[in-house]
């Protein structure tokens, strides 16, 4: 059964720390994608990143990035020097790699950044 | 400004009332979903359409019903025979091909009175 765990619910920390989103995944198809998306307290969901299975290069967007390893079905997303704004709840999702492209979402962290 | 909008932001539902969420895109995305966000869980898909006239099941569809008649419009009908409806309800809506990224509306927050 596909699956997307984050273990973490809840993390605090203080501007400008690095903190690391903990993603790990289950799933039998060999080709799929992973998705991080962002909830900030309005609700809307913002899209963050989308992987493929056969790119395993971490990427990197100004103080985003990400850690892809096939080898732990882990797709962990690192924030550098946090800040106030990055304040949000932060979800996983497996794409099913099926014809639905339906999401498999994590239950997601609720990142606070305190100044 | 292309994008996805939901209405209402609040709804409120009397018992044995049917209630019906409107979402509309204007990205020209063939596929349109809907999911339930309950509090401190994931977002679940209730249904789903991959073009016009046409759609599907999600995990969570019973109480819940969709049309497609517009390529732009996925409106979501909760009905009666939902027992639990409080929760925050999501449309998104992407492109066709195999597993294009999905992009979502600000949702809609139902509440039972």
């Amino acid at each position: 059964a596909q699956k997307v765990t984050q273990a973490q619910t809840e993390i605090s920390v203080v501007e400008k720390e690095d903190v690391t989103l903990d993603c790990v995944y289950e799933t039998r198809d060999t080709t799929y994608y992973l998705f991080w998306y962002k909830q900030p307290p309005s609700g809307e969901l913002v899209f963050l990143i989308r992987r493929n299975s056969f790119d395993e290069q971490n990427e990197i967007s100004g103080r985003y990035s990400w850690n892809f390893q096939k080898s732990t079905s882990s797709f962990n997303f690192t924030i550098t020097a946090s800040q106030v704004v990055d304040s949000a709840v932060y979800f996983c999702a497996l794409g099913d790699g099926g014809a639905t492209n339906k999401l498999i979402f994590g239950t997601g962290t609720l990142l606070a950044v305190q100044p | 400004d292309g994008g996805i909008t939901q209405s209402p932001k609040y709804l409120f539902r009397k018992e044995g009332q049917n209630v019906t969420l409107s979402c509309e895109q204007n990205l020209n995305h063939d596929a349109m979903y809907w999911y339930r966000q309950d509090p401190g869980q994931g977002l679940r898909l209730i249904y789903y359409s991959q073009i016009v006239n046409d759609f599907q099941k999600g995990d969570i569809a019973e109480g819940y019903s969709v049309s497609r008649e517009k390529k732009e419009s996925f409106p979501l009908t909760v009905t009666s025979a939902q027992k639990n409806p409080t929760a925050f309800y999501l449309c998104a809506s992407s492109g066709k091909d195999y597993q294009e990224t999905q992009y979502f509306g600000p949702g809609t927050r139902l509440l039972v009175l």
